[in-house]
């Protein structure tokens, strides 16, 4: 089946615009999480949804960075006014369930590398 | 303190050898769960193992074993047989028990196997 794709695989845009990255997650996945991660890094996590609310923004580095879910399956993260400290990869992940154990597995999607000239 | 630490910035292993990858972490929960993961030049994260902090026995998928050793609060990756095609980043990474399903991941290791 199909895995979570991620469009667009390179975004680049100049500082102050405004920014959204779109993602589908696997077919029936619940939970979709984002994440970004910069040169040399793990990914960090910015945020996830079950179903269509955000039950944990914790990570959104600041009020620049919103995410929505509105059907509870396609999500797009949007930036704006954005600055070069936002350039990384970021990556969404679904997984099936979150009731713990393996069925919480997050499989992750390519990626979206934004530069911020 | 990092919750997830992966001391090896580097690894080389020559091919059909066996290589292990560190892995340690700092939880005060009694559940979580430890996940590797494989990350090619291309880019995508590709989920390898998962092992849960009540499962009694070390974690198999083919090639990938985690040495599982919960009093160090270690998870050590294993890769028998090194292929040509395992050259790529790995992180180590944990999901905190309770109400919380972020991943936190290591810094990761850049494993390179050698033909």
């Amino acid at each position: 089946g199909a895995g979570v794709s991620q469009t667009p695989s390179n975004k680049v845009t100049e500082k102050g615009k405004y920014v959204e990255l779109r993602c589908d997650p696997i077919s029936g996945h619940t939970a979709l999480y984002w994440y970004r991660q910069s040169l040399g890094q793990g990914p960090e996590f910015l945020i996830y949804f079950q179903g269509t609310g955000a039950a944990d923004d914790s990570g959104l580095p600041n009020d620049r960075f919103f995410a929505v879910r509105p059907e509870g399956s396609v999500s797009t993260l949007k930036i704006q006014r954005t600055e070069r400290g936002d350039s990384a990869v970021y990556l969404c992940a679904s997984s099936l369930s979150l009731a713990g154990g393996p069925g919480d597995t997050q499989y992750f999607g390519p990626g979206t590398r934004l530069t911020v000239l | 303190a990092q919750k997830i630490t992966q001391t090896q910035p580097g690894m080389f292993v020559q091919e059909k050898e066996a290589v292990t990858l560190d892995c340690t972490y700092d939880t005060s929960d009694p559940s979580y769960g430890l996940f590797w993961y494989k990350q090619p030049s291309s880019g995508e994260m590709i989920f390898l193992i998962y092992q849960g902090s009540y499962d009694q026995q070390n974690a198999t998928e083919g090639r990938y074993s985690l040495n599982f050793q919960k009093a160090r609060k270690s998870a050590n990756l294993v890769i028998s047989a090194s292929q040509l095609g395992d050259s790529a980043m790995y992180f180590c990474a944990m999901r905190e028990g309770g109400s919380n399903y972020k991943l936190t991941f290591g810094k990761g290791t850049l494993l390179t196997v050698n033909p």
